[in-house]
């Protein structure tokens, strides 16, 4: 199956700053990724599909881009309410795989 | 809108077989595809399988799992279900259920429950 790396672990980012989110798959996923956002006790939200489509309500501060294997989730100026947890997900192959996680946290 | 809500045990002994049920509301269950997807500390996230019902039902399922896992759905009841057979101190998880976003065929999920703990143990 395929592996999703995401980096960093944890980003620390300030209100109103920019936060950037990489995400590696261990081969190409062409452009099937998706982002979804988490946050406690909540589940995921989706927030990307198709690398760089934003789903229905999802603000224009949150912008995704790559293909291939090397993809990033953009956070153009971070809101209090965009501090979660978020994870890309690959659905080239199946089984659909997640990575592990970047959590971004108030600097 | 279309909501989710999982039920269901939220304790299990090993060996045994966790059910679960999602019930859904505000809209048919007969599209789509509805999915289970489980979260633990240990593994993340990890799709479990999904079902699509158009009259005939149609599944798939994680090869990791798809030994000991069956969904279904009662259409009558706007409700699917999982079976997770064997059940093993591993799959002690958060398990969501989710339909998938309008026209994505199954590969990403647009709305899920709030998701239930089940826990693996004597």
């Amino acid at each position: 199956e395929i592996v999703m790396t995401q980096s960093p672990a944890t980003l620390s980012v300030s209100p109103g700053e920019r936060g950037t989110l990489s995400c590696r798959a261990s081969q190409s996923v062409r452009s099937n990724l998706a982002w979804y956002q988490q946050k406690p006790g909540q589940p995921p939200r989706l927030l990307i599909f198709g690398a760089s489509n934003r789903a229905t309500g999802i603000p224009a501060r949150f912008s995704g881009s790559g293909s291939g294997t090397e993809f990033t989730l953009t956070i153009s100026s971070l809101q209090s309410e965009d501090f979660a947890v978020y994870f890309c997900q690959q659905y080239n192959n199946w089984p659909q795989t997640f990575g592990q996680g970047t959590r971004v946290e108030i600097k | 809108q279309v909501q989710l809500r999982e039920s269901g045990p939220g304790l299990v002994e090993p060996s045994e077989t966790l059910s679960l049920t999602c019930t859904v509301s505000g809209g048919s269950i007969s599209t789509y595809y509805w999915s289970w997807i489980r979260q633990s500390p240990g593994k993340g996230l990890e799709w479990i399988g999904y079902i699509y019902n158009n009259g005939r039902e149609n599944t798939k399922y994680n090869p990791s799992l798809e030994s000991r896992v069956t969904i279904s759905v009662d259409a009558s009841k706007n409700q699917f279900y999982l079976k997770v057979r064997s059940v093993s101190a591993a799959d002690t998880a958060v398990y969501f259920c989710g339909r998938d976003y309008p026209h994505s065929y199954g590969d990403y999920v647009g709305y899920w429950g709030q998701g239930t703990l089940v826990s693996v143990s004597s």
